[in-house]
């Protein structure tokens, strides 16, 4: 199966300074790529959509000034978590699709814990 | 707007034994994609099983099979056989027609298999 890759595996900053987790598809290219956030024992929450070349799309109530996302090629997206505080502690986790004929199948990244001090 | 709910926050069954995951949504489309993930303890997304909304045959996936009810909008995961390495958080997601990838998650429910 396809693998994503996700970089760091956590991370551990203090408070105000600024992150980026790296989401790469190592044996496929991806024109989407999806960032989710999970608090313990909950769901997803799927934070925006990101396309290759162009500017990401947020869900509601997610600050794209605080949550820069880039998806500078097919195979690489990061997410920067700016001026970070320790509310935004959190394991974020990306996917990334594939197209196969009528069907896209996603693929998920092993997932990122950040820890905001 | 799409919704999943999945009313069943923890489940348990003995080792060999079958158990059955609840999944309901809303939507006013009429054809997507339903999909159920396993996340373990290492929290990797693992997908289970997919069922598209306009085929009526159920999906199965060896031990895992799933009870489509497209009028009711119910989806529910049944596992058969059940074992240690079943103990998990299940997921029961959806996707609209134009199948992007953007999924809508449910709640989530956890699983714990007893030896």
């Amino acid at each position: 199966g396809a693998v994503v890759s996700q970089h760091p595996s956590r991370v551990i900053c203090k408070s105000g300074t600024s992150v980026k987790i790296e989401c790469r598809s190592l044996d496929f290219q991806a024109t989407t790529m999806f960032w989710y956030r999970q608090f313990p024992k909950k769901s997803l929450m799927l934070m925006a959509t990101s396309n290759e070349g162009s500017k990401a799309t947020y869900e509601q109530g997610v600050e794209k000034d605080k949550f820069l996302i880039n998806h500078a090629s097919l195979t690489l997206s990061t997410l920067t978590v700016t001026s970070a505080h320790p509310e935004d502690s959190s394991f974020y986790i990306c996917s990334a699709t594939r197209g196969a004929g009528n069907y896209n199948e996603q693929f998920f990244g092993p997932g990122t814990r950040l820890t905001v001090l | 707007a799409q919704t999943v709910t999945q009313s069943q926050p923890e489940m348990s069954v003995q080792e060999a034994e079958t158990v059955t995951l609840s999944c309901t949504y809303d939507t006013s489309e009429n054809n997507y994609y339903l999909f159920w993930y396993k996340q373990p303890p290492s929290r990797q997304m693992i997908l289970v099983i997919r069922q598209e909304a306009y085929k009526q045959q159920n999906a199965t996936e060896n031990r895992f099979s799933v009870n489509f009810q497209k009028a009711a909008k119910s989806f529910s995961l049944k596992i058969s056989d059940s074992q240690l390495g079943d103990t998990a958080m299940y997921f029961c997601a959806f996707t609209g027609p134009s199948n992007t990838g953007k999924l809508i998650f449910g709640q989530g429910t956890t699983l714990q298999v007893k030896p």
